[in-house]
């Protein structure tokens, strides 16, 4: 059974701050989707990373993908209050065709001022 | 385009009713999934069609669940009868199938059994 796990489970950081998030998982897999959710809103895709070695950038987050170590981070830069929310990471099942996404457990992160 | 949509967004029901959830993907998209989150058990994929067929339901968690897809625009969650412990948010989300498998999520019904 693929397990995900993430940590830390809840962040809370100073604006301006720099931090990373972590993403674990149990068996081989080329693709790692990081999600974001606000409270009460639905999942909001930010990254896909589907090779050893990708590295994706957008704004103040940064995603990179290790297939070797099993291991992707999401790493928040000079982070501000808007970046707040709970951020999954997510790894498919199956390295052929169709997708089936296991989840962590979710990093939630608060930026305060 | 609108995204996935998903009817109703908000679902108050009594122990023992028939709840069905719709949802419709985005066009030309042809991978839907059914996801329920909780806060004891997080976000877990119940069932997903590939072409409008079901390739794994072994996430729906018991009989009193079914969903289906008869056609490549609309699919629907059913849950007869309802019990307390069903109550949690669930998302429809589709893929178009391409290398990225992306998926992107509807804005979820929240579903309360009293």
């Amino acid at each position: 059974e693929l397990k995900v796990e993430q940590n830390p489970l809840f962040l809370s950081m100073q604006e301006g701050k720099n931090y990373t998030i972590y993403c674990n998982y149990s068996t081989t897999s080329d693709r790692l989707y990081w999600y974001r959710q606000d409270p009460g809103k639905s999942l909001e895709s930010l990254f896909v990373l589907l090779s050893n070695g990708a590295v994706k950038q957008e704004g103040r987050l940064m995603a990179s993908l290790d297939t070797k170590a099993r291991l992707s981070t999401l790493h928040i830069t000079a982070a501000v209050h808007d970046l707040s929310a709970t951020y999954f990471c997510a790894v498919d099942r199956k390295k052929t065709s169709g997708s089936r996404l296991t989840f962590g457990e979710g990093t939630q992160l608060t930026v305060n001022p | 385009d609108a995204g996935v949509i998903q009817s109703p967004r908000h679902e108050v029901t009594e122990m023992g009713q028939e709840v069905t959830l719709r949802c419709k993907p985005i066009s030309g998209h042809n991978s839907l999934f059914w996801y329920r989150q909780t806060m004891m058990r997080g976000l877990e994929l119940l069932i997903y069609f590939n072409n409008n067929v079901p390739i794994d339901d072994s996430g729906m968690p018991e009989d009193r669940f079914s969903a289906k897809m008869p056609n490549a625009s609309f699919s629907t969650l059913k849950i007869q009868p309802s019990e307390p412990r069903d109550s949690a948010v669930y998302f429809c989300a589709s893929s178009p199938g391409d290398k990225t498998y992306e998926q992107y999520f509807g804005p979820g019904t929240r579903l309360t059994v009293t």
